[in-house]
């Protein structure tokens, strides 16, 4: 069965510094893989999407990358703050017919002042 | 703000009852999806409606049910309610084009408690 691991459950690192979240995946060859944001109480907000053509996404402070071989994900935050202070999910499309996406457990992240 | 508006956001039900969760998609978009995120975990897929027709399910029993209404809005029900089915039951919404969907908008969720 599909498998996704995410790099640890919890992320503490000092503001300004770059933040770097794991995602592995087993079992599995996605056409796209997804990252999303969630707040406490909230459902989670959409931030990035890599194609497996692509080997790397930018979007403002935010870079993702994308290691088919590896099947791994690198979420990167850069000039990280305190407002970046969430759980973070990655997501693979499971491309049985319903398109629907596969979460992992999410790493929470902590952005110390 | 993401547009997907879900109602109640908090519910409280004992075992063996029966609830329905709704949900009001993103203008435009033709796709609905439901998760359920039990307390730190990822949401789990529990099915897709696509222009109204069941679009794929993942691992849950037949007593967890969808529906599609022609404006795109949603309903989730579940019957004979267990305490492992108290979670936060996610809402999304997508516009899929020849039943490909890429992201999703979701909404904040229904907090359902079984006692």
């Amino acid at each position: 069965s599909q498998k996704i691991e995410q790099n640890s459950e919890a992320l503490n690192i000092q503001e300004g510094k770059t933040a770097t979240l794991t995602c592995n995946y087993t079992n599995y060859s996605p056409a796209y893989l997804q990252w999303y944001r969630q707040d406490p109480g909230r459902g989670p907000v959409f931030l990035l999407l890599i194609r497996e053509n692509e080997k790397e996404k930018r979007k403002e402070r935010l870079k993702v990358t994308f290691d088919t071989t590896l099947k791994q994900s690198l979420f990167h935050i850069t000039a990280s703050q305190p407002a970046d202070s969430a759980t973070y999910l990655c997501a693979l499309d499971i491309q049985t017919g319903a398109n629907n996406l596969f979460f992992g457990t999410g790493t929470r992240l902590t952005v110390i002042p | 703000e993401t547009g997907v508006t879900q109602s109640p956001t908090h519910l409280i039900k004992t075992r063996g009852q029966q609830v329905t969760l709704r949900c009001s998609s993103q203008s435009g978009h033709n796709t609905v999806s439901w998760y359920q995120q039990a307390l730190g975990q990822g949401p789990q897929f529990i099915f897709q409606y696509y222009r109204e027709e069941e679009n794929g399910r993942g691992n849950f029993p037949p007593r967890f049910s969808g529906l599609q209404f022609p404006n795109y809005s949603s309903e989730l029900n579940v019957n004979a309610l267990e305490l492992d089915d108290s979670a936060l039951y996610l809402c999304a919404s997508s516009l899929a084009l020849g039943g490909s969907n890429e992201k999703l908008f979701f909404g904040s969720g229904t907090q359902l408690s079984v006692l």
